[in-house]
């Protein structure tokens, strides 16, 4: 079956801009979490979201938001990019949010 | 605040060695899992591990948890180029309540070479 599709693959973003990033879960998977990996501070959870509902929130501002669509595809927004943002954004889909997660390729966010 | 931690988080060894990751955490928690990640490649799942005493083994990894400890452990044996990656460990802090999140370790650099 299909795995975990992000999009886009790649983005460069200007600082000051938002931007919007897109994950498909596994087909019946009603869990999406996103994670942020830079080197510095490696894996970071961002949140999770299973039927609509945002249940936790990593410790991220406010720029950073989600949400979950009624098909369990998810989209997180980032607004007033910052240099820092720069990243690698990685969405996991699982069936429950407590069962195995599967990650996406990713997305690959550069801001200049 | 639930801390993991990985160490080495570099190891470089010969093919044919044997070598173990260690993994501790925190808080109490029965679920944890062993990731993989290729140069800009995503997470791949290794390990699920889910109680005390559970012991996964796929080909020359075999990774185990100890709850008590709050330990888990990669064992690579007899290694070969191909496991050259960085693996993170995870742990689930989860409750009952619903998903906190993972919490990854920092990652160990895994160098394989002839």
């Amino acid at each position: 079956k299909a795995g975990v599709t992000q999009t886009p693959r790649y983005l460069i973003k200007t600082r000051g801009q938002q931007v919007t990033l897109s994950c498909s879960p596994i087909s019946g998977h009603r869990s999406v979490s996103w994670y942020q990996q830079t080197p510095g501070q490696g894996l970071q959870f961002l949140f999770e979201y299973f039927s609509e509902t945002q249940r936790n929130k990593g410790n991220f501002p406010g720029r950073f938001s989600g949400r979950q669509f009624s098909n369990s595809r998810s989209e997180m927004n980032v607004s007033t990019l910052e240099l820092g943002d720069s990243a690698l954004y990685l969405c996991a889909s699982s069936y429950r949010g407590y069962t195995e997660a599967f990650f996406g390729q990713g997305t690959r966010l550069t801001v200049v | 605040e639930l801390k993991v931690e990985q160490n080495p988080l570099f190891l470089s060894m010969q093919e044919g060695k044997n070598y173990t990751i260690y993994c501790n955490y925190s808080t109490t928690s029965d679920r944890l899992y062993w990731y993989r990640q290729d140069p800009g490649k995503s997470l791949e799942s290794l390990f699920v591990l889910l109680s005390n005493g559970a012991v996964k083994q796929e080909g020359r990894l075999m990774a185990s948890l100890d709850t008590k400890a709050r330990l888990s452990t990669l064992h690579i044996t007899a290694a070969v180029h191909d496991l050259s990656a960085t693996y993170f460990c995870a742990v689930d802090p989860y409750s009952g309540g619903g998903a906190d999140g993972l919490t990854f370790g920092k990652g160990t650099h895994l160098i394989i070479q002839p």
